[in-house]
């Protein structure tokens, strides 16, 4: 099966600064990989996500980038606020096949921003 | 819209009472998802249906029981829980079972004594 790592397991920074969160993928054929936001005793909220045609996309602060070749993915948040405090889950999902529905997850990155 | 709403927020039970959890979702998914979530870590799948059949059970103990009655709707029936089963059970949507963006509801927050 598809094997997700994240990094780095905690993120500090400062109000205003850049924040770069990392996962890597093992399955080539992982074509879908959403990135999740969990804010304390809530769900995770769908952020923004890419497909593997695509090599980046942007949202206002939000990025995502994709390397295929090298089988990773990272999320850029800039001129981070207090409010990006949360956990943040990265995934993978192989649209079809027999992975039917299943989203891998990284183990998550707690961020901290700093007043 | 993209909202799942679940109930209820908060439960607390005893080892021998019998509950149910329900979500639903008014956004014409047609796969509907249970996840089970520890504390600092991902969600965990446990149950997935895909137009109103169970097409994944990931090899979850019988205590849990889930149940589709419409494709709005949702249940995870439990009984007999044991306090390791205490964590946050999350239900989730997307527009079919074979891919794409699945859309998380608040959750709820299981505590098993």
């Amino acid at each position: 099966g598809e094997n997700v790592e994240q990094h780095p397991s905690t993120l500090s920074v400062q109000e205003g600064d850049s924040a770069v969160i990392k996962c890597t993928y093992s399955d080539s054929a992982s074509n879908y990989f959403p990135w999740y936001k969990q804010e304390l005793g809530k769900g995770p909220q769908l952020i923004i996500d890419i497909r593997s045609n695509v090599g980046e996309k942007k949202d206002q602060r939000i990025a995502v980038t994709l390397n295929k070749t090298a089988k990773h993915f990272s999320l850029h948040i800039t001129e981070t606020q207090p409010e990006d405090s949360a956990v943040y889950f990265c995934a993978a999902l192989r649209d079809r096949g027999s992975t039917l529905g299943r989203l891998y997850f990284g183990r998550g990155t707690q961020l901290t921003v700093w007043p | 819209d993209t909202e799942v709403t679940q109930t209820p927020k908060h439960l607390v039970m005893g080892m021998t009472n019998k509950k149910s959890l329900k979500c639903e979702q008014h956004m014409g998914h047609r796969a509907m998802y249970w996840y089970k979530q520890k504390a600092k870590k991902p969600p965990e799948l446990m149950f997935v249906y895909s137009y109103e059949k169970l097409s994944i059970n990931e090899s979850v103990p019988s205590r849990f029981s889930p149940e589709c009655p419409n494709s709005s709707l949702l249940n995870l029936h439990l009984h007999a829980l044991q306090p390791e089963d205490s964590a946050l059970y999350l239900c989730a949507s997307s527009q079919d079972a074979g891919g794409g963006t699945q859309y998380f509801g608040p959750g709820t927050r299981l505590l098993v004594l």
